[in-house]
């Protein structure tokens, strides 16, 4: 299968916690990309991770590719109210083109 | 940057309806994509087109179709519109090429009553 599996489904935290969402699934992709989508806007690209045991940072977030490439996740450090959102991972299927399947998404709500 | 522009934000219509939704891009992206996206499904793919005139099904063609006349043009079309349309409806585009990122439109919220 090329499910992706993400968790948790909901996190709803205080401003300055710190916190971890995973993205799985049982096959090896090629490379993961994460997106966030803020309310009323469409995702937007974070990061893409290529290489087994990758980690990528992006100021606060900090990304992991796993070393067998079966999973991934995205830690923020210190969680802003800018961080709400719904955050996606996404693989490319085989066949080209371009195209995704996306997870279903953790929406994080960051409270001050 | 790139722009992905859908033509309505909110959008109501009755069952039985043909509905259009429009989506344009301005960066001469090959490869353009409409998604429905529901609570707890995630986005899933009605149609791509990766060349004017060309269009692939995705995973939930049923009840949708599209039109490609022009590169920077996708349009989604529902031909009868029925309740369970009702949805957040997301255009993409992106440049051909492995790996390469998805640009998004704001989405069109559409209600079919």
């Amino acid at each position: 299968t090329q499910l992706l599996e993400q968790s948790p489904q909901f996190l709803s935290i205080q401003e300055g916690e710190n916190l971890t969402v995973y993205c799985n699934s049982s096959s090896v992709f090629s490379s993961l990309q994460w997106y966030r989508q803020e309310p009323g806007e469409g995702p937007v690209l974070l990061v893409t991770v290529v290489t087994g045991g990758e980690v990528k940072k992006l100021k606060r977030l900090t990304f992991q590719f796993g070393d067998a490439r079966k999973d991934s996740s995205l830690h923020i450090t210190a969680a802003q109210p800018g961080d709400t959102g719904l955050y996606l991972c996404a693989r490319h299927t085989s066949g080209g083109y371009n195209k995704l399947i996306f997870g279903a998404g953790t929406r994080l709500a960051v409270h001050p | 940057d790139v722009k992905v522009t859908q033509s309505s934000r909110y959008l109501v219509k009755r069952t039985g309806e043909k509905v259009f939704l429009e989506c344009v891009q301005d960066m001469d992206h090959e490869n353009m994509f409409w998604y429905r996206q529901d609570p707890g499904l995630g986005l899933r793919l009605i149609y791509f087109s990766y060349d004017v005139k060309m269009k692939e099904k995705g995973d939930i063609p049923e009840g949708y179709s599209v039109s490609r006349e022009k590169k920077e043009r996708f349009s989604l079309i529902l031909e009868s519109a029925s309740t369970n349309q009702t949805s957040m409806y997301l255009c993409a585009s992106s440049k051909q090429g492995a790996e390469q990122p998805q640009h998004f439109g704001d989405g069109t919220r559409l209600s079919i009553l």
